[in-house]
């Protein structure tokens, strides 16, 4: 079974410049999170959608940051502007109907110069 | 409130070894405790996970302890090796009624296992 995958995984862009995530979950995965990892961090969900809907997205900074899943399944994550605070590692997880396991991506190293 | 303490930051063990990780929380309504690992490059993967309706999980060489009262649970890793080294982080989520639930991770420690 593939798991999680997402691209690119490495990213570097200048600051003010826009910047896009992709991320495809494990087929019949209906739950998709994106999670911010900082450096020497734990995980901080920016969103979690349940199939194409947005459910929780208390955390993500609305004025630049923008995610949708369309059809439910591939989920995009954009920034625009980017700012020198948003260089991080960028997580995809998904995870299936009623169980608790999320499955990670190997995440999107992005730097912002 | 939702914050989840993890200590220590990082942690050395010599080949053999017990190695123990451990986790705080306030939330009373968290009742799943995940353990993640994580090898650079690569993103968490789950470890083992207990709900406080049990004091202990043991799954190989990984066991969790759980501490109701104290609101506190640990990871012992038994028998160290040098692949175990990598980054564990331990979360937590509160009950939900069919969606899924929301993860609070800790910060993590960086075990590395001297051979």
């Amino acid at each position: 079974e593939a798991g999680v995958v997402q691209s690119p995984r490495y990213k570097i862009i200048e600051k003010k410049q826009p910047v896009a995530f992709w991320c495809n979950p494990i087929s019949g995965h209906n739950t998709l999170y994106w999670y911010l990892q900082n450096l020497g961090q734990g995980p901080e969900l920016l969103i979690r959608y349940e199939n194409e809907e947005a459910v929780d997205d208390s955390q993500l900074p609305k004025d630049r940051f923008s995610a949708e899943r369309l059809k439910g399944v591939d989920s995009t994550l954009k920034i625009q502007p980017a700012e020198l605070g948003d260089s991080a590692v960028y997580l995809c997880a998904s995870s299936a109907t009623g169980t608790d396991t999320q499955y990670f991506g190997p995440g999107t190293r992005l730097t912002v110069l | 409130q939702q914050q989840v303490k993890q200590s220590p930051q990082s942690l050395i063990v010599q080949k053999g070894g017990i190695s123990i990780i451990n986790c705080a929380y306030e939330n009373t309504a968290f009742d799943y405790f995940p353990w993640y690992q994580q090898f650079p490059g690569k993103g968490p993967a789950l470890l083992i996970a207990i709900r406080p309706d049990v004091s202990e999980k043991k799954e190989g060489r990984f066991t969790i302890s759980f501490n109701k009262s104290a609101k506190q649970f640990s990871l012992h890793i038994m028998d160290s090796q040098p692949g175990d080294s990598a980054t564990y982080f331990c979360a937590a989520g509160p009950h939900s009624s069919g969606s899924a639930r929301q993860l609070t991770f800790g910060s993590g420690t960086q075990l590395t296992v001297l051979p």
